[in-house]
């Protein structure tokens, strides 16, 4: 089946504008998390969905991160106002319920966000 | 905190050659662990896990042990081949009610013919 894709695969801003990053998780897949990997570094956590609420996003850097999942199903990363150091790949990986059980993180392609 | 820490710099072997990376970790309570491989242009895949102490890992050759008592999931490989060059990322997942992963910084293997 289909796995996590992400749009769009590149994107280069100038400095000031405003993004937004989309995910599209593994159909019937409740949590959806965002991570943010710095080049030559592992994924750092940003927030995470199970269906449409967002319980944890205690890894935002600041205010002009932000996240949404409205329907439960698609995402939407937002970076207001990019600075250089936003540059960086952002990746979503979706999985089953992992409410109080581990399930396996599955993970989409990534957006490679330069900031000029 | 969670954390984890893996061995410093990029592995260059030979094909056939045996490969083993050091992961080690920090974390409260009984976390589960996990592999991810990431080859050129592609995304993070699932390489293999373990849930429990003693538990080993396996999957295409590659396997790796979680060590309570050493805190450690080192990877293993006995005979790597080209196709195995790959950036190699250990993981853990938390056993707090936090469901994020928490990620060590990854180590390039870059296997020569």
């Amino acid at each position: 089946g289909a796995g996590v894709s992400q749009s769009p695969r590149y994107k280069v801003a100038k400095r000031g504008q405003d993004v937004a990053l989309r995910c599209d998780p593994i159909s019937g897949h409740v949590s959806l998390f965002w991570y943010q990997q710095a080049l030559g570094q592992g994924p750092e956590f940003l927030t995470y969905f199970q269906n449409e609420a967002q319980l944890d996003k205690s890894g935002l850097p600041s205010d002009r991160f932000f996240a949404e999942r409205p329907e439960g199903s698609v995402s939407t990363l937002k970076i207001q106002r990019t600075q250089q150091e936003d540059s960086a790949v952002y990746l979503c990986a979706s999985s089953l319920y992992s409410g109080g059980a581990v399930y396996t993180q599955y993970f989409g392609p990534g957006t490679r966000l330069t900031v000029l | 905190g969670n954390s984890v820490t893996q061995m410093e710099g990029p592995v260059t072997l030979s094909e056939e050659a045996f490969l083993t990376i050091n992961c080690t970790y920090t974390a409260t309570g009984y976390p589960s662990l996990f592999w991810y491989v990431q080859y050129p242009g592609e995304g993070l895949q699932l390489l293999l896990k373990a849930t429990k102490a003693d538990d080993k890992g396996s999957n295409k050759g590659f396997e790796a042990t979680y060590r309570k008592e050493t805190t450690s999931f080192h990877l293993e490989k006995g005979s790597v081949q080209v196709s195995d060059s790959a950036v190699y990322f250990c993981a853990l997942h938390a056993s707090d009610g936090n469901n994020r992963l928490a990620f060590g910084k990854g180590n390039q293997v870059v296997v020569i013919p």
